[in-house]
């Protein structure tokens, strides 16, 4: 049982550069949600979505997007790069929206934009 | 009001000790009090979490003390070894608010247990 997966682990983008940030779970969860994690700053919600066609904004989504097509794979995008958007970004998987539910997490994507 | 204050940023201590970490709450519409453990290059992981309809819920060596007058809560850690090493994060959330969207996490704190 793999969970959540992502990829890529790292990647070196240029400012105005786009990219495809990669999650799927294999757990048939409906709930799945994008953080990022700066240091000492804790996790941000960027995206989440609560089943395949359906997508709502976090605390902080200004320069990403994303899509949910199926209940397996949840991309975050990345249009114009921008140096503040160098973070850690993990994708998470919950069963439900109730609170008790716990969230599951891929291992992240270490971004860096220069 | 929607903000989980979370102390020490860092801490150490050596084998055998234990570590407190304190987080504080404003919104009184949270009911759920989850904490999650992160190790270096992964991601975070639930590893215990409290109701305010009860004041302390044990799981190992691991304990949330929670006092909902004080709109606090902590987690203590017994009998603490070098692989509890890892940054921990408080979080709270309202149990029906619609999605895990309205998860609040503090920003961590890094521990670190010396042989």
């Amino acid at each position: 049982n793999a969970g959540v997966t992502q990829t890529p682990k790292f990647r070196i983008l240029k400012i105005g550069q786009s990219m495809t940030l990669q999650c799927t779970q294999d757990m048939n969860h409906n709930y799945m949600y994008w953080y990022r994690q700066d240091p000492g700053m804790g996790l941000k919600l960027i995206y989440y979505s609560v089943g395949a066609g359906i997508t709502d904004k976090g605390e902080v989504p200004n320069g990403y997007n994303v899509s949910r097509s199926t209940t397996e794979d949840f991309p975050l995008r990345l249009e114009l790069a921008a140096p503040s958007q160098t973070s850690v970004y993990f994708c998470a998987s919950s069963a439900s929206g109730v609170s008790n539910s716990p969230l599951h997490f891929g291992n992240g994507t270490r971004l860096t934009v220069t | 009001q929607q903000q989980v204050k979370q102390s020490p940023q860092s801490l150490i201590v050596q084998k055998g000790g234990i570590p407190i970490i304190n987080c504080a709450y404003e919104n009184t519409a949270f009911d759920y009090f989850p904490w999650y453990q992160q190790f270096p290059g992964k991601g975070p992981a639930l590893l215990i979490a409290i109701r305010p309809d009860v004041s302390e819920k044990k799981e190992g060596r691991f304990t949330i003390s929670f006092n909902k007058s004080a709109k606090q809560f902590s987690l203590h850690i017994m009998d603490s070894q070098p692989g509890d090493s890892a940054t921990y994060f408080c979080a709270a959330s309202k149990r029906y608010g619609g999605s895990q969207g309205n998860l609040i996490f503090g920003k961590g704190t890094k521990l670190s247990v010396k042989p």
